[in-house]
């Protein structure tokens, strides 16, 4: 059984282009939560998704970042228009239910913007 | 509003002492309280946890134990390696959706 799976693990954009992080679940898991992490920083939440469907997006910027996680496929976090600021190591996670549960993470993608 | 708050933010001991760490959360309905390890450029890792129908938990060096009535949860170390050096994570679900929610961290410096 694979783990959580995050690629690109490394990527790097100009100001201006787009970013898009996929995550795909272990098997069986139907929900997927997004931090972000800074270095030297804890664990942001931004975004918790279930199979098409976001039940918590607070901790997302409102501008130029959304989620996805359709019926098939992996999680999408899309950064648009990437400033400098959005340079940082972005974790997901996954869990078979709602939040009483042991999330595991995927290996990270970090994001560099030049 | 939603929260976890975790001190100290860092923590050095001799090795061989013990270390604890400290997590209060705010959402009473929380039942799941999660201990992460992070090592520097790693995923977090799940190390311990424990629900709220028990106080305390144990697995070989590590425990966790909880006081639902003052809403905090502790983690305790005991014995402490170099191995044990990295960034230590409380978590809780909190709010109407169970959206789990870290603390900030507590770096442990395990000093010879």
């Amino acid at each position: 059984n694979a783990g959580v799976m995050q690629n690109p693990r490394h990527l790097v954009r100009r100001r201006g282009q787009e970013a898009r992080l996929r995550c795909s679940p272990m098997k069986g898991h139907s929900h997927v939560y997004w931090y972000r992490q800074l270095p030297e920083e804890g664990l942001k939440f931004m975004v918790y998704l279930q199979k098409e469907n976001i039940i918590d997006e607070s901790g997302m910027p409102k501008e130029r970042f959304s989620a996805e996680f359709p019926k098939e496929g992996p999680s999408i976090l899309r950064i648009q228009q990437v400033v400098r600021g959005d340079s940082a190591a972005y974790f997901c996670a996954s869990s078979p239910a709602s939040g009483s549960n042991e999330q595991f993470f995927g290996p990270g993608t970090r994001l560099t913007v030049l | 509003g939603e929260n976890v708050e975790q001190h100290p933010s860092t923590l050095s001991v001799q090795e061989g002492d013990s270390a604890v760490i400290k997590c209060t959360y705010s959402d009473s309905a929380s039942n799941y309280f999660p201990w992460y390890k992070q090592e520097l450029g790693k995923r977090p890792q799940l190390i311990i946890d424990i629900r709220s129908n028990v106080g305390e938990k144990k697995d070989q060096r590590i425990a966790v134990t909880l006081n639902k009535t003052a809403k905090h949860f502790s983690l305790h170390i005991t014995e402490t390696q170099p191995e044990d050096s990295a960034v230590y994570f409380c978590a809780a679900p909190l709010g109407r959706d169970d959206k789990i929610i870290f603390g900030k961290g507590t770096r442990l410096h395990i000093l010879p």
